[in-house]
């Protein structure tokens, strides 16, 4: 079956201005989550979704950044006034459950690459 | 703070060697523990998960777990220039759903 999937693969965008970022995950998949990973690091959780519910948002950066899902389904990242510091590769990740007495595999997209000049 | 500490490399390995990748994490409570393969400009990719202390064996990879001394490695054996990527260790810790502390990586480089 189809894995995740992110659009757009690449952004460009200008300081100050706002981008939204889409996750399709894999069918059937409840729990998904966003990372972000800049150059040459790790990668830094930002938000987890079971369902439509967002029980932990500990790790978005700041009020600028926000996440919505609907349907269970697709989920998009929004950045308001873009910074050159929010430049990073963006990936999500879903799995069948959330937690279920032992891990669920997480799943990642290719991801968005976004640049802010 | 919760962390999981890696050698970032590079690690560089002859063709055929035997690989040795090595994660430490912080909270004793955690169960669960991945290593991702991440090629460059690509996003990572689950190689193997392991719950319980000792050895799992999935083809060339071995993952050895130890939570007395909370660490976890992952043994490439029969190195091949295609395993040269970045290795990502993934700590689930205690007390959460399945949200994932990553390590920065290790840079591996399998030379002909």
């Amino acid at each position: 079956g189809a894995g995740v999937s992110q659009s757009p693969s690449n952004k460009v965008t200008e300081k100050g201005k706002d981008v939204e970022l889409r996750c399709d995950p894999i069918s059937g998949h409840t729990a998904l989550y966003w990372y972000r990973q800049s150059l040459g690091q790790g990668l830094e959780f930002l938000i987890y979704f079971q369902g439509n519910s967002a029980p932990d948002k500990s790790g978005l950066p700041s009020d600028r950044f926000s996440a919505e899902r609907t349907g269970g389904s697709v989920s998009t990242l929004t950045i308001q006034r873009t910074q050159q510091e929010d430049s990073a590769v963006y990936l999500c990740a879903s799995s069948l459950v959330a937690y279920s007495g032992e891990q669920e595999t997480q799943y990642f997209g290719p991801g968005t690459r976004l640049l802010v000049l | 703070q919760k962390e999981v500490e890696q050698n970032s490399g590079p690690l560089s390995v002859p063709e055929g060697a035997i690989a040795s990748l090595n994660c430490t994490y912080s909270d004793r409570g955690s169960q669960s523990f991945f290593w991702y393969r991440q090629y460059s400009g690509k996003s990572p990719e689950l190689i193997m998960f392991i719950y319980s202390n000792g050895d799992k064996e999935d083809g060339r990879f071995t993952a050895q777990l130890n939570k007395a001394s909370q660490y976890v490695s992952l043994l490439i054996r029969d190195s091949q220039p295609s395993d040269s990527a970045t290795y990502l260790c993934a700590v689930a810790f205690s007390g959460g759903y399945n949200k994932l502390i990553f390590g920065a990586g290790t840079r591996l480089a399998v030379h002909p």
